[in-house]
């Protein structure tokens, strides 16, 4: 167990819809990290939270956003969902800025 | 661009028939390079960190070690227990950023 909570773990949902995804880091963890992972992309790196702000970008999409909150969890809002946008979503957590302690992730079916 | 490029793609092994597995890697400068461990539809899972090159660190039957430009995966005398996919990654040197990995290896041990 990392530590790291991630909440559903299953979502099954149409397309055109809207869902939220929730992570808890792990304890003291200021970093957030949420990651992408489909069968022929492997793990993509999306959105970085370090305590509340943004801290990088990486390939995500405008239909979705993240925030992290006061109490340091974070949520990643997905919109205008696609047959695409199906796959595992991860989240990390880090307190020491290198090591990254993944969540059990989230499974996404966009029918 | 950072690129990780990670061989094979899938291995086959007999229980007790020690391997390699290979990460080779292209970053400006290197923070530290990890292995994770992934087991089907889990969160990835830590092994280790490798900072500079001719490190060299151990647990249970496997050991990574790291050159300038790629890392190896030593399996030794695997158990099916130790199947898996391995991923590699890499991150930059100005620490508390994304990881870029790669695609991964699938390892099977067979009994």
């Amino acid at each position: 167990d990392s530590g790291v909570t991630q909440t559903p773990k299953h979502l099954i949902t149409a397309t055109g819809q809207r869902v939220t995804l929730r992570c808890s880091p792990r304890s003291g963890d200021l970093s957030v990290y949420w990651y992408q992972q489909s069968l022929d992309q492997g793990l993509q790196f999306l959105i970085q939270y370090y305590n509340g702000e943004e801290r990088a970008k990486g390939n995500i999409l405008e239909r979705f956003s993240a925030q992290q909150f006061p109490d340091l969890h974070s949520e990643l809002n997905l919109s205008s969902l696609e047959l695409g946008d199906s796959a595992l979503y991860f989240c990390a957590s880090s307190g020491n800025g290198e090591t990254q302690y993944f969540g059990p992730g989230t499974r996404l079916l966009v029918l | 661009e950072d690129q990780v490029t990670q061989s094979p793609e899938a291995l086959r092994l007999q229980e007790g028939e020690s391997s390699s597995l290979n990460c080779s890697y292209t970053v400006s400068g290197l923070r530290g390079l990890f292995w994770y461990r992934q087991d089907p539809g889990k969160g990835p899972e830590f092994l280790f960190t490798l900072y500079s090159a001719g490190e060299e660190k151990e647990k249970e039957r496997l050991k990574a070690t790291l050159t300038k430009k790629e890392s190896f995966l030593h399996i030794t005398a695997p158990k099916p227990e130790d199947s898996a996919t391995y991923l590699c990654a890499v991150q930059e040197v100005s620490g508390n950023t994304p990881l870029v990995f790669g695609k991964g290896t699938r390892l099977s041990v067979i009994a």
